[in-house]
């Protein structure tokens, strides 16, 4: 079965730029996060939608980030302008509904690394 | 918010060694989790602990969900190259969110 897939692997632009990742979770998840890791921050959780409700965004850094899920399939994750301090790895993870799990048993993708000029 | 304190923050280790690192916090979880990150990659699911007290294996991987539901371990016995990684508790309140340790850096010196 495929993992968590997101694309691209790699990007690199100049600040002030729109920045689009995006993630395709694990046929019959239901809830999918969307996470970024730093060096200085570790793992921080952005959002998280359930059903394709954007459920949490406590975590979105301030208004420049957005995130949509428009089906069980896919989401973005938004950044404009883009600044050079958004530069980390940003993960998507999906988990699976109950009795399988209730979120907790979450499944990564293999991350974007996001480097703003 | 939750804060988990995950020890040691690195190891360096020869290989065939048994690994020991616990996670620590001033919450009660109700389910604790450990993933293993490689380099370039996204944290990998190990194991899942959902009953205080429980101890689960997995392969040569062995974890503990503490009695107080605030601390959990992870052991690796007879370590290897490929064990090399990044390990991170992660611990499960309820509303679907994680919180992670700060991570564990194994090295292993064959």
């Amino acid at each position: 079965d495929a993992g968590v897939i997101q694309s691209p692997r790699h990007e690199v632009t100049e600040m002030g730029q729109e920045v689009t990742l995006r993630c395709k979770p694990i046929s019959g998840h239901n809830s999918l996060f969307w996470y970024r890791q730093t060096m200085m921050r570790g793992l921080e959780l952005l959002i998280y939608f359930n059903n394709n409700v954007p459920i949490d965004d406590s975590g979105m850094p301030e208004d420049r980030f957005s995130a949509k899920m428009p089906n069980a399939s896919f989401s973005t994750l938004k950044i404009q302008p883009s600044e050079p301090r958004d530069s980390a790895v940003y993960f998507c993870a999906s988990s699976p509904p109950p009795p399988h799990g209730q979120g907790e048993t979450q499944y990564f993708g293999p991350g974007t690394r996001l480097l703003v000029l | 918010g939750q804060q988990l304190n995950q020890s040691p923050q690195s190891m360096f280790i020869q290989e065939g060694e048994d690994v020991s690192m616990n996670c620590t916090s001033s919450s009660i979880f109700n389910t604790w989790l450990w993933y293993k990150q490689d380099p370039g990659e996204g944290p990998v699911l190990l194991i899942a602990l959902y009953k205080a007290g429980e101890l689960t294996s997995n392969g040569r991987l062995t974890a503990q969900f503490g009695i107080t539901r605030k601390d959990s371990f992870l052991n690796i016995s007879a370590s290897i190259p490929s064990d090399v990684g990044i390990y991170f508790c992660a611990g499960h309140l309820g509303a679907q969110k994680l919180v992670f340790g700060q991570g564990t850096r194994l090295t292993i010196n064959p």
